[in-house]
């Protein structure tokens, strides 16, 4: 299957400091990625559907200014947790897909734990 | 709007037995379903996926499902279980909302297959 890789695997960062993860298509272009947070032992949700070249859209909830989603090309798009806090940690996980009716790729997630 | 919905938290089955997990799902027009395994710390792995045609969709490791339209299922089977089938399992719908294609995850059910 293609394959899509989410970067860094896990990150500790301080509380106020910015953090960027990055997930990338490394065989395919992607047409739209979604970002999603799980919480332990629980489903994953949504936070922002992103198409290359346009304004990602975001879930009800999620704060837009606090997660900075870029999606400047096929194959790459970033999340930023700027100003983080410790309940923002979480496992964050990438995926990608072509169409809309194809399946969807996933990163191996990212833990992010802010202290 | 569209959702998807998995009963069971948690399913227990004996290595050899035949296993299923459940889905249900609720979307406007024709669904995309598919199904998902997660390991500890890890991303999701695709097993399979419904389009259209057959209602018996085969995928990966042994897996199928069977697309059932007047119930609005998605159930996942597996002819005899093994112990590494051991995981956490997500449905997904793929649907339009507002002109956006979403991507909807269940809320997980975990296989426990026992020696």
């Amino acid at each position: 299957g293609a394959v899509v890789s989410q970067h860094p695997s896990r990150v500790i960062c301080k509380s106020g400091t910015s953090v960027k993860i990055e997930c990338r298509s490394l065989d395919f272009q992607a047409t739209t990625m979604f970002w999603y947070r799980q919480f332990p032992k629980q489903s994953l949700m949504l936070m922002a559907t992103s198409n290359e070249g346009s304004k990602a859209t975001y879930e009800q909830g999620v704060e837009k200014d606090k997660f900075l989603i870029n999606h400047a090309s096929l194959t790459l798009s970033t999340l930023t947790v700027t100003s983080a806090h410790p309940e923002d940690s979480s496992f964050y996980i990438c995926s990608a897909r072509v169409r809309d009716n194809t399946e969807a790729f996933f990163g191996q997630g990212t833990r992010l734990t802010v202290v | 709007a569209q959702s998807v919905a998995q009963p069971e938290d948690q399913v227990n089955v004996a290595e050899g037995n035949p296993l299923t997990v459940k889905c249900t799902y609720s979307v406007s027009g024709n669904p995309y379903l598919f199904w998902y395994v997660q390991y500890p710390n890890r991303g999701l792995q695709f097993l399979l996926k419904y389009i259209t045609g057959d209602n018996l969709v085969k995928g990966s490791y042994g897996f199928e499902a069977e697309f059932n339209k007047s119930q609005t299922s998605f159930h996942l089977k597996k002819p005899s279980a093994l112990v590494s089938d051991s995981a956490l399992y997500f449905c997904a719908v793929s649907g339009t909302t507002s002109g956006t294609y979403k991507y909807i995850f269940g809320t997980g059910t975990r296989l426990k297959v026992l020696a």
